[in-house]
């Protein structure tokens, strides 16, 4: 069984542009969550999607967008970039929204 | 709402001597309590977790957390520290009903002095 992996590792971007982040959850977790981990700080809850639905999101504006597919995969998007974006992005899977979350390595993104 | 904060965001210890790492949490519900570890360039990975059956838990790698609703704290703890012990601790919060998400601290860093 393999963990969850994100794509890419690392990501430099300038501000305005839009940013496309991965991740592929464990096979059979029906839910997903994404983090953002500004420098020096702990994760911040941007949103969950269970069964390819948003169920729950955090207090961070609508230019984050995520989708997820049947695949077990998922995206996060990023428009209008701002420099404060910057931050490493986790992203977690579950079997369900109560379940332990398993998380991936991450992708750090730099805005300039 | 709930929070959860880490006393130190630094913490020294002598290889092979007691850890400490500090967390209290604010909820106006029974919470679930988290330990989380995190190294250099990987994710987060679950040291243990409180869900409301016995106040001591044990978790992985020999770290082990009591709760105590008195005090509000959730403070983790190994007897022996060892080099491979450095890393980012981070506690975080979750209601134990409801949709509420994970709320973090904003992390210990535990050094390890040979």
């Amino acid at each position: 069984e393999t963990g969850v992996t994100q794509s890419p590792t690392h990501l430099i971007k300038t501000r305005g542009q839009q940013v496309t982040l991965r991740c592929s959850s464990q096979s059979g977790h029906n839910t997903v969550s994404w983090y953002q981990q500004a420098l020096g700080q702990g994760p911040q809850f941007i949103f969950q999607y269970y069964r390819e639905e948003e169920n729950g999101r955090g207090n961070f504006p609508p230019r984050f967008s995520g989708l997820q597919f049947p695949n077990y995969s998922s995206e996060l998007n990023v428009n209008a970039l701002e420099l404060d974006d910057s931050a490493l992005y986790l992203c977690a899977s579950s079997l369900t929204p109560d379940n332990e979350q398993f998380f991936g390595p991450g992708t750090r993104l730099t805005v300039l | 709402a709930q929070s959860v904060t880490q006393l130190g965001s630094h913490v020294s210890v002598s290889e092979g001597a007691l850890v400490l790492l500090r967390c209290n949490y604010s909820s106006s519900v029974p919470p679930y309590l988290f330990w989380y570890v995190q190294y250099p360039n990987q994710g987060l990975q679950l040291l243990l977790k409180y869900t409301s059956a016995a106040t001591l838990v044990k978790g992985i790698n020999g770290f082990e957390a009591e709760f105590k609703k008195s005090e509000t704290s959730f403070h983790l703890t190994k007897p022996s520290a060892h080099m491979s012990d450095a890393a980012e601790y981070f506690c975080a919060v979750k209601s134990n009903f409801g949709n509420e998400k994970l709320t973090f601290g904003t992390g210990t860093r535990l050094t390890i002095i040979p």
